[in-house]
This record gives structure tokens, C-alpha cells and sequence, in this order.
């Protein structure tokens, strides 16, 4: 059961670089989120998706987009990484609001450091 | 727009005691379901027990059980007989289940709990 997949596990990036987080999901869920947890923080909303080809913004989505190209898949970009993008994130996936127990099941979560 | 508030940062319990986890919420919808997650120090995020808004019973999962009270808009999470697996960060979430907010999953800041043995 791969269930939710992120790639990478950690990745540290320098001031300025670029780079994607990979979301798989073999659940057939329609939803898919990323989320980053800061320490004291919880874990916020950046962007989220209803389906295939869909997507919107979440409580904190400057400095990130994202992609759903395929129904199994959504990539959160970071064209310009900042120091403050330093979190650990976490992609998930649902089955759509009218199912009686929704809950999300979620990636192991991406370490990211920006120096 | 919902909220989770969580005013526990940290919590100590005794190895076999019971420990309460508050979560108070605040929404506008009517049709609603109210989620516990469990983050050990390894870092996953680990489904605890579900509620909605429209169930009369108080759910209950193996030693975990939610005390829902609706006109306060509480959902405590109750753990019974704590053992010391259960020290870990955790979360209390919301999503609403019709109407504009029911796509996005809100999580609140969370709860440490340590277990003494």
C-alpha cells in the first residue's frame, strides 16, 4: 500500500534556486493538498485541488504554484526559494466531501532547508 | 472561514491515566466534520478519529474518544489508559462538507502531549 508518496525526503536549496515537490497518490482521490508545518504554527494550507487539471490558493500560497496534470499527481513549484520557505511540507489527498468519514491521508513529508 | 483553536500547548499525563486534548472551532456551516491527527516525533501525520456535525453520538475509536459538544463548538479529544507511544504533537482539524469551504482542511496549531511513565 504506497498510499502517499512525496519525493524528496530532504533537499536543502540555496537562496534563489528553484525546485518541485513531487506528490503521487494511488488512492484515486480527488483532492489533493500541500500544506507546510512550521514550528508553533500548525500546518497551513498553500494549495489545494478538486481534480485533475484544477487547483487554488490556500491560506499561504505566495511564493509557490502548483500543477495537476494528471489525477494521481500535484507538484508544488517554488521558482525563487527564500530562506522563510524553510518548513517541512506535506502533501495529501481525500476522497471528495460527501462521504461520511473524509479524512486525509497524508505523504511522509518533505524536509526543505533554504540557506 | 473556519478556525481551530488548540489552547494546550504542551501536556503532561501519567503512563495509565486518562488525559483530555481541547479544540474549540468556529464556523458558519451547519454540515461539518471535525478530524484528530496524531504527529509522532517521526513525523507522519496518523488519522485518529472522525466526527460530524450531524452525528448524535460522541465517536470512539479503540482508547480514543471525541467529546463533541456542538453549542459550545468544542470536539475535546479524550485518551484513555495513556501509554508512552502516545506522546506525540496533536492536531485538531475541521472541513466543512457542503458549499465553498468544504475543499480545504484546517488544521489548528497543536497539542504536545508527553506520557510519564
Amino acid at each position: 500500500n504506497a498510499g502517499v508518496t512525496q519525493t524528496p525526503k530532504f533537499r536543502v536549496l540555496k537562496t534563489g534556486q528553484s525546485m518541485t515537490l513531487l506528490c503521487a497518490q494511488d488512492m484515486n482521490h480527488e483532492y489533493m493538498y500541500w500544506y507546510r508545518q512550521d514550528p508553533g504554527m500548525g500546518l497551513r494550507l498553500i494549495h489545494y485541488s478538486v481534480g485533475e487539471g484544477t487547483t487554488a490558493k490556500g491560506e499561504v500560497p505566495d511564493g509557490y504554484n502548483v500543477s495537476r496534470l494528471k489525477k494521481q499527481n500535484f507538484l508544488l513549484g517554488l521558482e525563487s526559494a527564500a530562506p522563510s520557505q524553510t518548513s517541512v511540507y506535506f502533501c495529501a489527498s481525500s476522497y471528495p466531501r460527501t462521504g461520511r468519514t473524509t479524512e486525509a491521508f497524508f505523504g511522509q513529508g518533505t524536509r526543505l532547508t533554504v540557506v | 472561514a473556519q478556525k481551530i483553536t488548540q489552547t494546550q500547548p504542551g501536556m503532561f499525563v501519567q503512563e495509565k491515566e486518562a488525559v483530555t486534548l481541547d479544540c474549540t472551532y468556529d464556523t458558519s456551516d451547519q454540515s461539518y466534520g471535525l478530524f484528530w491527527y496524531k504527529q509522532p516525533s517521526s513525523g507522519e501525520m496518523i488519522f485518529l478519529i472522525y466526527q460530524g456535525s450531524y452525528d448524535e453520538q460522541n465517536a470512539t475509536e479503540g482508547r480514543y474518544s471525541l467529546n463533541f459538544q456542538k453549542a459550545r463548538k468544542s470536539a475535546n479529544l479524550v485518551i484513555s489508559a495513556s501509554q508512552l507511544g502516545d506522546s506525540a504533537m496533536y492536531f485538531c482539524a475541521m472541513r466543512s462538507l457542503r458549499g465553498a469551504g468544504s475543499y480545504q482542511l484546517t488544521f489548528g496549531k497543536g497539542t504536545k502531549l508527553s506520557v510519564i511513565p
